[in-house]
């Protein structure tokens, strides 16, 4: 068990939906980073999260977006839904800058 | 722009050695990692190396880096069946971000 704690583990929606995901990261940590694991794209950063405030921005869509709030807890909002969104989002946390980063055990994400 | 190569699979009997390997463009690149992923679960660091290194050993894990080629190694002594996951290679600037760069993983199975 890593400490970080994503919600919901699997979710099935239909093209055009718009979902939440969520992440709690360890106890400590300042930092949340979410990545996209998908067959054909692997693993690629999306956005990462210091106390709050945007710190490096990845391969992330304009349709997507997330936010840090004050309990350091995340949440990674996807909208008009595409096929090609079905993938596993990984949540991570870190302390700050350095040391180790801590994935959580993603959530599944089906778009039909 | 930033590409992290590695071979999809690899198989190996159980009590051998297995070697992973990986390729990476970024020469800026300061930090390296070996991640390990199970089914179902989410990535776990297995060790890193700094870009001024060359070797770093750690219980059953050697990692080897030649920084003229970009080649990172990892190798695994005395394989057991529970060592059979995806082993993900990947790079970072180490910035002030884990804004990492993945390779899209070797699947190691383990032959009893």
């Amino acid at each position: 068990d890593s400490g970080v704690t994503q919600t919901p583990k699997h979710l099935i929606t239909a093209t055009g939906q718009r979902v939440t995901l969520r992440c709690s990261p360890r106890s400590g940590d300042l930092s949340v980073y979410w990545y996209q694991q998908s067959l054909d794209q692997g693993l690629q950063f999306l956005i990462q999260y210091y106390n709050g405030e945007e710190r490096a921005k990845g391969n992330i869509l304009e349709r997507f977006s997330a936010q840090q709030f004050p309990d350091l807890h995340s949440e990674l909002n996807l909208s008009s839904l595409e096929l090609g969104d079905s993938a596993l989002y990984f949540c991570a946390s870190s302390v700050d800058f350095a040391g180790e980063l801590f994935f959580g055990e993603g959530s599944r994400l089906t778009v039909l | 722009g930033e590409d992290v190569e590695q071979s999809l699979f690899l198989s190996v009997r159980e009590g051998d050695s297995s070697v992973i390997n990986c390729t990476y463009t970024d020469s800026s690149s300061t930090y390296l990692y070996w991640y390990k992923q199970e089914p179902g679960a989410g990535l776990q660091l297995l060790t890193y190396i700094f870009s001024n290194m060359d070797m770093k050993q750690d219980q059953r894990l050697t990692v080897l880096l030649n920084k003229k080629d970009k080649h990172l190694s990892l190798r695994i002594a005395d394989t057991q069946t529970g060592d059979s996951a995806i082993y993900f290679c990947a790079e970072g600037s180490g910035a002030g971000s884990y804004q990492l760069t993945f390779g899209k993983g070797t699947k190691l199975s383990v032959i009893p």
